[in-house]
């Protein structure tokens, strides 16, 4: 079954380091999204990528986060100058259409340290 | 989107059907009703969604009310593998996923 697959499974930086988180979508999905989840709280829109461009984003997602689809089948979360609040799970999803599903990865564990 | 009201926690005995209620009184025409669920830290895990008429697959059913104002998903035979915390999100298109706080389900032995 195919699946969303993210690298690294946790990634430890130190306070004002950059870092990027990668993610592998679905093969024939075109909607690609990254979500957060602070320890304990609940899960947290940031970003929809749509046609090579942002298409949504949150009030969390400021100048410090970028996108990118590099090629055809990475998209990638940079986070420059990191802060010790910026650790947190982060989650890459897909979805093929709107209206339907969106099939989330593993999660990347962002340890800022 | 439109907000949900989940219950915080609920319990199931293994085997039985477990029913989780949603209520979204101000969804719009256009939005879905989907349903998540997270166990540990993993993933967000998709089980179903629907717009206005009831739906059925291999993990469970979406009962959506008349009016669209409440939904109800049910697990028919719960398993223990089935704790988790079950998110009912509202959803218009391809926009991103608003998630609450969620169910905590736990099937009891």
């Amino acid at each position: 079954e195919p699946e969303v697959t993210q690298t690294p499974s946790h990634q430890v930086t130190q306070m004002g380091q950059e870092v990027i988180l990668r993610c592998v979508p679905i093969s024939n999905h075109l909607y690609f999204y990254w979500y957060r989840q602070i320890l304990g709280q609940k899960v947290e829109f940031l970003v929809s990528f749509y046609n090579n461009e942002i298409s949504e984003k949150s009030e969390i997602f400021d100048d410090q986060f970028s996108v990118e689809r590099p090629d055809g089948s990475n998209f990638t979360l940079k986070i420059r100058s990191t802060k010790l609040e910026d650790s947190a799970m982060y989650f890459c999803a897909s979805s093929e259409q709107p209206n339907t599903e969106a099939f989330f990865g593993q999660g990347t564990r962002l340890t800022v340290v | 989107d439109a907000k949900t009201t989940q219950p915080t926690s609920m319990d199931c005995a293994e085997g039985r059907a477990a029913n989780l209620p949603c209520n979204h009184s101000t969804i719009s025409g256009n939005e879905y009703v989907y349903w998540y669920r997270q166990i540990h830290s993993q993933g967000p895990q998709y089980i179903i969604h629907g717009l206005k008429n009831n739906e059925t697959n291999e993990m469970a059913s979406l009962i959506i009310t008349e009016d669209r104002k409440s939904s109800t998903l049910i697990l028919p035979h719960a398993t223990l593998r089935d704790t988790a915390v079950y998110y009912c999100i509202v959803r218009r298109g391809a926009d991103g996923l608003t998630f609450g706080k969620g169910t905590h389900l736990i099937i009891q032995p």
